[in-house]
């Protein structure tokens, strides 16, 4: 069975400055997903980022990029330059390809201070 | 465009009402989803829909009904809900099951 483990409730940056959010899974499928999304309070879940387990390099989507250690079963999340309004609920996320089943961690809600 | 329409946005129902949420996107994308989340959780799977037929249904009860009119349209049929059934009901979409998924707005429904 696929799990996601974001082991950080919540996480404080300062404005401008860079943030990593952990994020570990387990599987046992050779093929999976890994996928980043920000919640808002408004409510909706904003895609950001995704790494494919075959990917070599590291995905990079302007100011999001995802630390990926596949050896270690990690995919953390760096933002750089945060700014005020990335202040949000961050789920990493996993597909497995065998079964196209997608699992959500816990979140890290993240508060960025002016 | 990566939108992801959902109607209604608020939705307050009795555990003897029968009512719908409703999701639509123009993209062009052959699968769709309905996922519930609960306050400070983080979303669950409920249904999939691949090329307009049921593909994944992760042991949802039987008063949730999914419904795939169309390449466009998701309808998610609810009838004789419990209290514990409220919860904001997402919708997602995307091109085909193995690539990024696209979230609409979310329904925030409420059983009194």
């Amino acid at each position: 069975a696929q799990k996601i483990t974001q082991t950080q409730p919540g996480m404080f940056v300062q404005e401008k400055e860079a943030v990593t959010l952990d994020c570990t899974y387990d599987t046992s499928d050779p093929s999976y997903g890994l996928f980043w999304y920000k919640q808002p309070s408004s409510g909706e879940m904003i895609f950001l980022i995704y790494q494919g387990s075959y990917d070599q390099q590291n995905a990079t989507e302007g100011r999001y990029s995802l630390n990926f250690q596949k050896a270690r079963k990690s995919a953390n999340l760096v933002i750089s330059a945060s700014q005020l309004g990335d202040s949000a609920m961050y789920f990493c996320a996993m597909r497995s390809y065998n079964n196209n089943d997608m699992r959500f961690g816990a979140g890290t809600r993240l508060t960025v201070k002016p | 465009d990566t939108e992801v329409t959902q109607t209604p946005k608020h939705l307050v129902m009795g555990m003897t009402n029968k009512k719908s949420l409703k999701c639509e996107q123009h993209m062009g994308h052959r699968a769709m989803y309905w996922y519930k989340q609960k306050a400070k959780k983080p979303p669950e799977l409920m249904f999939v829909y691949s090329y307009e037929k049921l593909s994944i249904n992760e042991s949802v009860p039987s008063r949730f009904s999914p419904e795939c009119p169309n390449s466009s349209l998701l309808n998610l049929h609810l009838h004789a809900l419990q209290p514990e059934d409220s919860a904001l009901y997402l919708c997602a979409s995307s091109q085909a099951e193995d690539y990024e998924q696209y979230f609409g707005p979310g329904t925030r429904l409420t059983v009194t």
